[in-house]
């Protein structure tokens, strides 16, 4: 089974600090993926990767930057954290570009920007 | 671009009682199709998927969607729902290498 972890369930920050979320697959895939989730609004991009050191924006990425530096990792950070910030964020990861395989995700880290 | 719509917000059924959770697409081509369910505090896992084939898609827990090219939709079903079924569910659209979600859909299937 393939597994995602993300290194936070929950997570408290102040506004304006440095925000790093964690997430590492375990089955070799090349695509990653963060979402982040707001009520009403469903799942929504904010990067994605494909291989180690690429990265590709989504459809919100603003105020934030990702970083891939191995092939099972793939961190999001929010460069100075802002209370509209505060959502569920979740990570996925598929086996491949051309696969129509299934996205697996991890459980989500809730974080609240105060 | 790609889309679906789950035009539901909640969707109310009685155990035992067989479930519909409906999706439309708009998409230009085919549509690659996914049906996902999110638990309570905790991340989406997949239910089926229809890529090309027959139009009766099967998939874990005892769900079932069909799609239906001239409605264009991809409604998800149960024949017997059940209490456990409460949850979260999102219709996906695969857009190149991306998924494009709907707002999700709250099942409650009461005792």
């Amino acid at each position: 089974d393939v597994k995602v972890t993300q290194s936070s369930r929950y997570l408290v920050k102040r506004t304006g600090e440095k925000v790093f979320l964690e997430c590492v697959q375990d089955m070799d895939h090349e695509n990653m993926f963060w979402y982040r989730q707001d009520p009403g609004l469903g799942l929504r991009l904010i990067y994605f990767s494909y291989d180690v050191k690429m990265k590709e924006k989504g459809d919100i990425p603003e105020g934030y930057s990702v970083s891939r530096e191995k092939k099972e990792r793939f961190s999001l950070i929010l460069e100075s954290a802002s209370t509209n910030q505060t959502s569920m964020y979740l990570c996925a990861s598929s086996f491949s570009r051309e696969s129509n395989q299934p996205q697996h995700f991890g459980d989500g880290t809730r974080l609240s920007i105060l | 671009a790609q889309s679906v719509a789950q035009p539901e917000d909640q969707v109310n059924v009685a155990e035992g009682n067989p479930l519909t959770v409906k999706c439309t697409y708009s998409v230009s081509g085919n549509p690659y199709l996914f049906w996902y369910v999110q638990y309570p505090n905790r991340g989406l896992q997949f239910l089926l998927k229809y890529i090309t084939g027959d139009n009766l898609v099967k998939g874990s827990y005892g769900f079932e969607a069909e799609f239906n090219k001239s409605q264009t939709s991809f409604h998800l079903k149960k024949p017997s729902a059940l209490v456990s079924d409460s949850a979260l569910y999102f219709c996906a659209v695969r857009e190149t290498d991306k998924l494009i979600f709907g707002t999700g859909t709250r099942l409650q299937v009461f005792p």
